[in-house]
């Protein structure tokens, strides 16, 4: 079956800028988690949808924004875009809760120059 | 609040080497744990997942065992090879199922 993916796998944005990252989840799994990696920070989550609903959000700024579509895909959204912004966000996939364990996408390089 | 921590932060080794890959976590109250491999810049791979009422899964040349109430996870690798040189990283979900809690990894180095 198809895996988790993500697009696109890498961008260059400069400083104030947004930027929209999608995933695609597979299929069947209705729930879809993000996270933001960092060299300093390790994987930091950001938020989970399941089933177009925010369940879960993690402590980031309001400039952090996501959206689930009725076909599970989701997109993330980052506003005013600073330099600390820079970092590979990876999406997850399951079909709840996690029960079955999470899959990930290859994820989204971002740089903010 | 639960927290992961793994144990050593990086290891080298030579090839050939039996090792093994610590992860402790603070909160028993877990549903599964899962270990996942993740090579420079890349997305993260499965490689076990270990539910609440088990105490081992084995994949090849990799077992991962499971003890709760001291609130444990190992990950072995037997026969180490250079492909093995990655970050493993162990994982638990929080209590809502809706997040899925880190460790720091340890970053593997297997030499020829």
């Amino acid at each position: 079956k198809a895996g988790v993916t993500q697009t696109p796998r890498y961008l260059i944005k400069t400083r104030g800028q947004q930027v929209t990252l999608s995933c695609s989840p597979i299929s069947g799994h209705r729930s879809v988690s993000w996270y933001q990696q960092t060299p300093g920070q390790g994987l930091q989550f950001l938020f989970e949808y399941f089933s177009e609903t925010q369940r879960n959000k993690g402590n980031f700024p309001g400039r952090f924004s996501g959206r689930q579509f009725s076909n599970s895909r989701s997109e993330m959204n980052v506003s005013t875009l600073e330099l600390g912004d820079s970092a590979l966000y990876l999406c997850a996939s399951s079909f709840s809760t996690g029960e079955d364990g999470y899959t990930f996408g290859s994820g989204t390089r971002l740089t903010v120059v | 609040k639960q927290e992961v921590t793994q144990i050593p932060a990086a290891l080298s080794v030579p090839e050939g080497e039996n090792l093994v890959l610590n992860c402790s976590f603070t909160d028993s109250a877990i549903y599964n744990l899962q270990w996942f491999r993740q090579d420079p810049g890349k997305g993260l791979t499965s490689l076990l997942l270990i539910q609440s009422s088990q105490r081992e899964q084995t994949s090849g040349r990799l077992n991962a065992s499971l003890d709760k109430s001291s609130g444990r996870s190992t990950l072995y690798i037997a026969a180490s090879q250079p492909g093995d040189s990655a970050t493993y990283l162990c994982a638990v979900p929080n209590q809502a199922g809706t997040a899925l809690i880190f460790g720091k990894g340890t970053t593997l180095s297997v030499s020829s």
